[in-house]
């Protein structure tokens, strides 16, 4: 069962410069989000969307970009990379039914230098 | 806006003893409620969930919590603690519209570092 693949695991990057964190999920879920998590402050929500082509602005949206043309991808944009995006990232994921576990990705670890 | 609590941002405890993390959250609807366990390095696992029934839940590895809905508390309690249980603690809150899509948006308590001393 693969559940929820984010990729890459670790990554480096140089303010300014752009990526994307890839998220996908084999169950047919129609939810999916992206959290970011920084010392102290728990999980924080970036974006998130509830079926291909709807997605909506989460807690802290700004400098992030996100897309859903499938249901099972859910990729997230870093535009022009900061060092306040240095964070760890996770995709989540659940059946949109009330009483349905959400399934989290095992997270991506970024730099921003 | 809702908002969780986690008052504790570290625990020790020893190996053996009882435990007991705090979870507070403040939003007007019933909320549905979880605990997550991460491992350092590692993702979140859910521990046990809360949407409606019995208010005291049972998760994995023996953990307990029990929903207070005139505290608006959610804590989690294990009898005796293991050193594999060392790890940080998360305390979740989503709430439900008429749809049942809102909850996945889960707002997220601090955390709480647990320590086990042998």
């Amino acid at each position: 069962n693969a559940g929820v693949t984010q990729t890459p695991k670790f990554q480096v990057l140089k303010t300014g410069q752009s990526m994307t964190l890839q998220c996908a999920q084999d169950m047919n879920h129609e939810y999916m989000s992206w959290y970011r998590q920084d010392p102290g402050m728990g999980l924080r929500l970036i974006h998130y969307s509830v079926g291909a082509g709807i997605t909506d602005q989460g807690e802290v949206p700004n400098g992030y970009n996100v897309s859903r043309s499938t249901t099972e991808d859910f990729p997230l944009r870093l535009l022009s990379a900061a060092p306040s995006q240095t964070s760890v990232y996770f995709c989540a994921s659940r059946r949109t039914a009330s009483g349905n576990t959400i399934y989290f990705g095992e997270g991506s670890w970024l730099t921003v230098v | 806006a809702q908002s969780v609590t986690q008052p504790d941002i570290h625990i020790t405890v020893s190996e053996g003893a009882s435990l007991e993390l705090r979870c507070n959250y403040s939003y007007g609807a019933t909320p549905y409620l979880f605990w997550y366990v991460q491992s350092p390095g590692q993702g979140l696992q859910l521990l046990l969930k809360y949407f409606s029934g019995d208010t005291l839940v049972q998760g994995i590895k023996g953990f307990e919590a029990e929903f207070k809905r005139s505290q608006s508390s959610f804590n989690l309690r294990k009898p005796s603690v293991h050193w594999s249980d060392a790890a940080e603690y998360f305390c979740a809150v989503g709430f439900a519209n008429a749809g049942g899509t809102s909850y996945g948006k889960l707002t997220f308590g601090q955390g709480t570092i647990l320590t086990v001393h042998p």
